[in-house]
């Protein structure tokens, strides 16, 4: 299953709402999660099952969708914020991730 | 407090073989999904291999027949014995708990394999 994740990179003013969209190339229902990776760090988990906020994520965070089509939102962007976001589907192996969307503070 | 460490990186030649570990404080290994997921420089998240509790194997088809991933229950250990290696294998490699068979909520810190002559 391919994931296609947009933007590539974005660029947000602090306090900015910013939106990234995933696409599944195939019906995954909900069966979506979403990663934040900071420079040299590992990946952390933000979002399961396409809108479930994991135990001690800020609540800025948030997800939906089901289906081949996705979104992840950041109400109100935070400086801490910066980092790679990726989607990861779990519906069929192999677990497949898209490409990542870095972002940034303008 | 749970804890994934990996070690067992380092610089390897083409063709060679490596022998990455995972042990786990604060989880049980045999009793969770445990995952090795790639990433080469610069790059996005690559999946490699997933061990079931139940003692199942899968394997990303660029991994197949090179990569065989295990455990050592005594040890509380998550293991990937990396053979043939190739250029492309370069990355750094993660280990992570798949809870319920749904999300990666617990990752080691990393380590990095560079296959280069």
């Amino acid at each position: 299953i391919q994931m296609t994740q947009s933007p590539s990179s974005l660029s947000a003013s602090v306090g900015d709402r910013v939106t990234i969209t995933c696409q599944a190339s195939q019906d995954i229902t909900n069966y979506l999660n979403w990663y934040q990776q900071k420079p040299g760090k590992a990946p952390k988990l933000l979002i399961y099952d396409a809108s479930n906020l994991e135990t001690g994520v800020p609540s800025r965070f948030s997800g939906s969708g089901s289906g081949t089509d996705f979104t992840f939102t950041i109400s109100s962007l935070q400086p801490e914020d910066i980092a790679t976001y990726y989607c990861q589907q779990y519906d069929n192996l192999p677990i497949t991730f898209g490409q990542g969307t870095r972002l940034e503070i303008k | 407090e749970v804890q994934l460490v990996e070690s067992g990186g380092g610089f390897i030649q083409p063709g060679g073989s490596l022998r990455l570990s995972c042990a786990a404080s604060g989880l049980i290994v045999s009793s969770n999904y445990m995952n090795w997921v790639r990433q080469a420089p610069g790059k996005g998240l690559e999946w490699v291999s997933v061990l079931y509790s139940g003692g199942s194997t899968f394997y990303a088809d660029s991994v197949k027949g090179r990569f065989t991933i295990s455990r050592d229950n005594s040890k509380n250990t998550l293991y990937l014995q990396m053979n043939s290696l190739r250029a492309e294998d370069t990355a750094v490699y993660y280990c992570a708990r798949d809870k319920g068979g749904r999300a990666f909520d617990v990752w080691g810190q990393g380590t990095m394999v560079i296959v280069s002559s």
